[in-house]
């Protein structure tokens, strides 16, 4: 398995500019996160598909973020504009949870991630 | 929201020493997960845990699910340089009906003196 693949691995952009991250989940899970991970507030749930909807997005900072998860092998996230503040490391993890605790692995694997500098 | 506190914040042992860190909630999590991150790295699931009580092995790891539900340690035995890194403590907790979120703890860093 090729395990969760994401792009670019480095970013570097100005501030105000339009920045898109994405990731291609394991095949099968169906679950997505993204993350954001910065040394002060370490790794934090920016927001969660299940199926392709989004379930939770009470972690994305403001309307300058934005996610989509279009089919089942792909998520974007967007930033616009980009602020410095926003850099940081984004991950996208995969899982396979199903609804209602009811089973699934519950293993939820991350992506190499994304660096994001916006100067 | 529920918290997870782990401890120690980092560590600093010689090659060969036994590590132990731990992570505890005031709530209750149903599974629990181990992670190490390198540098530039994401992290990388080590061992899951899925049973009140339950003691798993993974090589030299050892972690085990408390029995309260609401703790979780991992051990590292007779550590090596390649065991540095950031550990996480990680617990799945309801969000809404239905759905289901990982919770981080804050993470342990450790540094091995060879």
């Amino acid at each position: 398995d090729a395990g969760v693949i994401q792009s670019p691995r480095h970013e570097v952009t100005e501030m105000g500019q339009e920045v898109t991250l994405r990731c291609k989940p394991i095949s099968g899970h169906n679950s997505l996160f993204w993350y954001r991970q910065t040394m002060m507030r370490g790794l934090e749930l920016l927001i969660y598909f299940n199926n392709n909807v989004p379930i939770d997005d009470s972690g994305m900072p403001e309307d300058r973020f934005s996610a989509k998860m279009p089919n089942a092998s792909f998520s974007t996230l967007k930033i616009q504009p980009s602020e410095p503040r926003d850099s940081a490391v984004y991950f996208c993890a995969s899982s396979f949870v199903l609804a209602g605790a009811l089973g699934g692995s519950y293993e939820q694997y991350f992506g190499p991630g994304t660096r994001l500098t916006v100067t | 929201g529920q918290q997870l506190n782990q401890s120690p914040q980092s560590m600093f042992i010689q090659e060969g020493e036994d590590v132990s860190m731990n992570c505890t909630s005031s709530s209750i999590f149903n599974t629990w997960l181990w992670y190490k991150q390198e540098p530039g790295e994401g992290p990388v699931l080590l061992i899951a845990l899925y049973k009140a009580g339950e003691l798993t092995s993974n090589g030299r790891l050892t972690a085990q699910f408390g029995i309260t539900r609401k703790d979780s340690f991992l051990n590292i035995s007779a550590s090596i340089p390649s065991d540095v890194g950031i550990y996480f403590c990680a617990g799945w907790t309801n969000i809404i009906q239905g759905a289901q979120k990982l919770v981080f703890g804050q993470g342990t860093r450790l540094t091995i003196n060879p």
